[in-house]
């Protein structure tokens, strides 16, 4: 089946500092990859949309320039949040699709604190 | 707007059936998803369904009815392990997924 890795599963930052989110479609060509945000107990909030090769979506009060999307490849979208803040903190989870009909795969997440 | 609605919480007994429903208003259909997520990790693909009818896989089977803007998701012999939340996802006609709020299905022994 499709597999999705996420670096790293888990990081602690210091409040001010960038943090760099990878996420890889090990097994298959990519066409889009999604990230999402999910706090505790709630549900996947989507943030961006992004196409290999092109500028990423972003969702209505997320904020482009804090929340850097790169997909450079059709394997591989990185997240980078800048300056982050403890409200930053969360579950970040990216997925992959093939083509538009296709299920999202997930990657494993990554939950971040900042301290 | 787009809107998806699934019960919050449910409670089963372990070893009986469940059924989670889920209800859409969506701009266009293009397939819904059932997905499971356990605490503390990324959701797992359970189903999809395009067409009307019954899909069945294993112990889990999803039904569709586009006209009335309706999925549930059956659970059938239930184990502990399934205690889990169940997120009901729509592609609108933008093949947008559209999420619900996910029904966190508590098992008992």
């Amino acid at each position: 089946g499709a597999v999705v890795s996420q670096h790293p599963s888990w990081v602690i930052c210091k409040s001010g500092t960038s943090v760099k989110i990878e996420c890889r479609s090990l097994d298959f060509q990519a066409t889009t990859m999604f990230w999402y945000r999910q706090f505790p107990k709630q549900s996947l909030m989507l943030m961006a949309t992004s196409n290999e090769g092109s500028k990423a979506t972003y969702e209505q009060g997320v904020e482009k320039d804090k929340f850097l999307i790169n997909h450079a490849s059709l394997t591989l979208s990185t997240l980078t949040v800048t300056s982050a803040h403890p409200e930053d903190s969360s579950f970040y989870i990216c997925s992959a699709r093939l083509a538009e009909y296709n299920e999202q795969f997930f990657g494993p997440g990554t939950r971040l604190t900042v301290l | 707007g787009q809107n998806i609605d699934q019960p919050t919480e449910m409670t089963a007994t372990e070893g009986a059936i469940v059924q989670i429903n889920c209800t859409y208003q969506t701009s266009g259909f293009n397939g819904l998803f059932w997905y499971q997520q356990h605490a503390g990790e990324a959701p797992t693909f359970l189903s999809y369904n395009v067409l009307d009818g019954l899909e069945e896989k294993g112990r889990f089977s999803s039904f569709l009815s586009r006209s009335k803007g309706y999925s549930y998701l059956l659970l059938k012999e239930l184990q502990m392990k399934d205690s889990a939340s169940y997120l009901c996802a729509v592609t609108d006609s933008n093949y947008q997924l559209i999420w619900g709020a996910g029904t966190k299905l508590i098992i008992k022994p």
